[in-house]
């Protein structure tokens, strides 16, 4: 039973638009949110994350949106650039909030193209 | 120092082979885990260290033996491992597995076993 859903596989998108990548959740005692990045032959690192207690968290380029009485989240790349071209992981952490207790998406494969 | 350094990146070996796989952090982290990342999906918890001692494992079969011989240092040590353990395996660490912490995360052992 996946808690965690990242429903697109893959996106692409033009250098200089918006990316938005959606993950939705149903563990309703998932508190904590985070989204990483993957490149090939790394690990994933740490973007962006966000406490329920808040609906929005930007950090340069990167906004990620919660909404949880849709149990949904989304990750903002504005503008879009070509090195942003990496698989994006959602993870999301019970109430308990442990970091030993994340659960991934199963991550989206972003295409930022010239 | 803000990496998680694994080795070997590759490694192939035989179902009658012991191996062990090697993790390194210097960012006085206290917490350290162990990932299985199969093509496609997200990552899955094995194993959690949590100041040198074993607080949680995922119900992984007893071919996988993790060791924490000091706070730095993170072992997989592996014995009669089968097919179908052939994965990426990802070493990370954070600054306590009781926290919201962020993961670090090594770049991986890419393991295939014949």
């Amino acid at each position: 039973d996946q808690q965690v859903k990242q429903n697109s596989p893959s996106l692409s998108v033009q250098e200089g638009r918006i990316s938005i990548l959606n993950c939705d959740y149903t563990n309703s005692m998932f508190d904590y949110f985070l989204w990483y990045k993957k490149y090939p032959a790394e690990g994933p690192t740490f973007l962006i994350s966000i406490s329920s207690i808040k609906d929005k968290n930007e950090d340069g380029r990167f906004t990620v949106f919660l909404n949880k009485s849709a149990k949904h989240l989304s990750l903002h790349i504005v503008p879009s650039q070509p090195g942003d071209s990496a698989v994006y992981f959602c993870a999301a952490s019970p109430f308990t909030g442990t970091a030993s207790k994340l659960t991934f998406g199963t991550g989206t494969r972003l295409q930022v193209t010239l | 120092d803000t990496e998680v350094t694994q080795t070997p990146k590759h490694l192939v070996m035989g179902m009658t082979n012991k191996k062990s796989l090697k993790c390194e952090q210097h960012m006085g982290h206290r917490a350290m885990y162990w990932y299985k990342q199969k093509a496609k999906k997200p990552p899955e918890l094995m194993f959690v260290y949590s100041y040198e001692k074993l607080s949680i494992n995922e119900s992984v079969p007893s071919r996988f033996s993790p060791e924490c011989p000091n706070s730095s240092l993170l072992n997989l040590h592996l014995h009669a491992l089968q097919p179908e353990d052939s994965a990426l395996y990802l070493c990370a660490s954070s600054q306590d597995h009781a926290t919201n912490e962020k993961l670090f995360f090594g770049s991986g052992t890419q393991l295939s076993v014949l």
